[in-house]
């Protein structure tokens, strides 16, 4: 099984602001297979970006994902009020799929 | 519109079973493309992956749950559902359901329901 771990466990930033949230693996994940997904408080997580640096449907492009084998990252260029949420990293290189535990941005 | 809607008991006894259905509109269970499955979240805690199902009734499990659980599609109902055996107060949780490609290379989860809420209390 790939555990994921994601840090750091919460970030308080300010709007406008750069936030770099981090997704390492256990074991290499394949072909760079690595999603992450935004949850809101008492909503589903929504998929933000898929094979480690796509973009998913409608998502800005203040979201950008890197990273490859173990170490992925997810960057937010410029927080808006509307970001700050809790970002899940998941791989779906090899079953079980698995997520990190979770990073949340909050306002400072 | 592809919609996923959970139900369930809200309240179910340790040890007891937990069952749980998905209903699927906008979307139909057999389609060759898609698996089907459950996702669960414990309060204040991350994602686990539960299960997956495709439209043959062929099915993957998680293998820490893989004893407990079953999950099963209605292809006439359009409904996939969640069985869990013996359940404690650790299955307490956000019960979602969910959806995903069948290729691996697609495969994250591109859909979900609201989930619904489980807790485990005599």
């Amino acid at each position: 099984e790939i555990v994921l771990t994601q840090s750091p466990g919460t970030l308080s930033l300010s709007p406008g602001e750069r936030a770099t949230l981090s997704c390492r693996a256990s074991q290499t994940v394949s072909s760079r297979y690595l999603a992450w997904y935004q949850q809101k408080p008492g909503q589903a997580p929504r998929l933000l970006i898929y094979g480690a640096s796509s973009r998913a449907t409608g998502i800005p492009e203040r979201f950008a994902g890197s990273g490859s084998e173990t170490d992925f990252t997810l960057t937010i260029s410029r927080l808006e009020p509307e970001d700050f949420a809790v970002y899940h990293c998941q791989q779906y290189g090899g079953s079980p799929w698995t997520f990190g535990q979770g990073t949340r941005v909050e306002i400072k | 519109q592809l919609q996923l809607q959970e139900s369930g008991p809200g309240v179910v006894k340790p040890s007891e079973t937990l069952s749980l259905i998905c209903n699927v509109s906008g979307g139909s269970i057999s389609s060759s493309t898609y698996y089907w499955g459950w996702i669960r979240q414990p309060p204040g805690k991350g994602l686990e992956w539960i299960a997956t199902i495709y439209q043959t009734g062929r099915a993957s499990y998680n293998p820490s749950l893989e004893s407990r659980v079953t999950v099963s599609v209605d292809t006439t109902k359009n409904q996939v559902s969640l069985k869990l055996t013996s359940v404690t107060a650790a299955d307490t949780a956000l019960y979602y359901c969910v959806r995903r490609r069948v290729a691996a290379a697609l495969g994250w989860f591109d859909s979900w329901g609201q989930g619904t809420p489980v807790t485990v209390s005599s």
